[in-house]
């Protein structure tokens, strides 16, 4: 079964600071990736996606995300935030070819951005 | 417009009573989703359907029914509703494996 670990809850950081969001994803079988931003009282956003190809995948709003094979992770990253980007970050996963087509979600980071 | 629509967007009922979550999307994706919303378990998958007629379950499927007779609705009945199921419901649709398309949610609340 796949599985995906957030594994921080909140991450606090200064407005023009570099931030990373960590993801690891577990799966026996080749999956598709994704990142989605929630911003407060909102629906979910699609920020970038891995489905096959480069492993530097670039998203909206100034994120990108690498995939690491071997280290089964898919960290999201930022140059420079700001107040605006605070939010609620989800990692989830797919199956490669699968017939369920389900989203397996991780936990979320909130990501807090202070002046 | 064209989307993904869900209604109503906040509902309070009373424990016991049944509740329908309505989600209807304009783009005639074959693959529909149900997830709830929780603090501490982020989305969990309740019930997915691959077509019309076709519906299996998720992760937390006790205590909701669906049906989709039609490609474009996909509609979720709590048919009893508990506290526990005081959540964000979010609709969601894809026509491939390579992209899902969410609803804005509907806030449910059970007194």
């Amino acid at each position: 079964a796949q599985s995906v670990t957030q594994l921080d809850s909140q991450v606090p950081v200064f407005e023009e600071a570099p931030v990373e969001l960590r993801c690891n994803y577990s799966s026996s079988v080749s999956v598709y990736l994704f990142w989605y931003v929630q911003y407060p009282n909102q629906g979910l956003q699609l920020l970038l996606k891995y489905l096959s190809g480069s492993t530097l995948v670039k998203g909206i709003n100034g994120f990108e995300a690498e995939f690491n094979k071997s280290q089964t992770s898919f960290h999201l990253r930022k140059p420079s935030v700001h107040i605006s980007d605070t939010a609620e970050y989800f990692c989830a996963v797919s199956l490669y070819g699968g017939s369920q087509g389900n989203l397996i979600f991780g936990k979320g980071t909130k990501l807090s951005v202070k002046p | 417009d064209a989307g993904i629509t869900q209604s109503p967007r906040y509902k309070i009922t009373e424990t016991g009573r049944q509740v329908t979550l309505m989600c209807h999307q304009t783009w005639s994706h074959s693959y529909m989703f149900w997830y709830r919303q929780d603090l501490g378990h982020g989305l969990r998958l309740i019930y997915y359907s691959a077509a019309a007629d076709i519906t299996d379950k998720g992760e937390v499927p006790d205590g909701y029914v669906v049906s989709r007779s039609k490609t474009e609705n996909f509609p979720l009945t709590l048919e009893s509703a508990t506290r526990s199921q005081t959540s964000v419901y979010f609709c969601a649709s894809s026509e491939s494996l390579g992209g899902w398309d969410f609803g804005p949610g509907t806030r449910l609340t059970v007194t």
